[in-house]
């Protein structure tokens, strides 16, 4: 069965602060990767989503980037700021459309 | 609709009852997924549909768990005597893709159940 982990499991930096948020996967016979936010009391808002055949995504201050041979995925966070606070989740995806999720890292921006 | 709807957003049920939780998903979304995600965890699997036909059961973790969507749009996820253990908050996701792999999830905010 994959197991998905992800280090650090809480992060609190001060506002501005560029951050990695690491992600390690066991079976890298995966399909895509999706990197999601999950803010208190809310469901997943999908935030980047990689292609196995790609090596990174990125979305304004976002980056994604991908390492199947590794097992590893990272999520880049430029000039971080109070509202990007949540926790993150990534998951690993499957031919047969399973995501296996990891734990997630919680991240607290301080103003 | 503009998202994933799922309802009640909250439900508390005394052990031994049955519940049914709801989801409309993005209108047009041929996958529809359950997650189950307990306290402190990452969600889940616990079963896919592509349009109405259920393809993938494995992550129910027992009988007493039982999800349809029979019309290819709303599914619902029922409990049947609900355990302590059910407690969790159940996340259903939709996609536009029929294999579900390369469009991005939409996920609901999910029903948060709570077994007393």
């Amino acid at each position: 069965k994959q197991e998905v982990t992800q280090i650090p499991a809480a992060l609190s930096v001060p506002e501005g602060e560029n951050l990695v948020l690491n992600c390690s996967f066991t079976d890298s016979a995966i399909y895509n990767l999706q990197w999601f936010r999950q803010d208190p009391g809310k469901g997943l808002t999908s935030l980047l989503l990689i292609q196995s055949s790609q090596r990174e995504q990125t979305s304004g201050r976002l980056n994604a980037s991908l390492d199947k041979s590794s097992g590893r995925s990272t999520l880049y966070i430029a000039a971080s700021q109070p509202g990007d606070s949540a926790t993150y989740l990534c998951a690993a995806i499957t031919g047969a459309n399973n995501l296996f999720f990891g734990t997630g890292t919680r991240l607290t921006v301080i103003p | 609709g503009a998202g994933v709807s799922q309802s009640p957003r909250y439900k508390v049920a005394k052990r031994g009852q049955d519940v049914a939780l709801r989801c409309d998903p993005i209108s047009g979304h041929v996958s529809l997924f359950w997650y189950q995600q307990a306290l402190g965890q990452g969600p889940e699997f616990l079963t896919y549909f592509q349009n109405e036909a259920q393809l993938d059961k494995s992550g129910l973790p027992s009988d007493r768990f039982f999800a349809e969507r029979p019309e290819g749009s709303v599914s619902t996820l029922k409990i049947q005597r609900t355990q302590q253990e059910d407690s969790a908050v159940y996340l259903c996701a939709s996609s536009r893709s029929g294999q579900g792999t390369n469009s991005p999830l939409h996920f609901g905010n999910g029903t948060r159940l709570t077994v007393t």
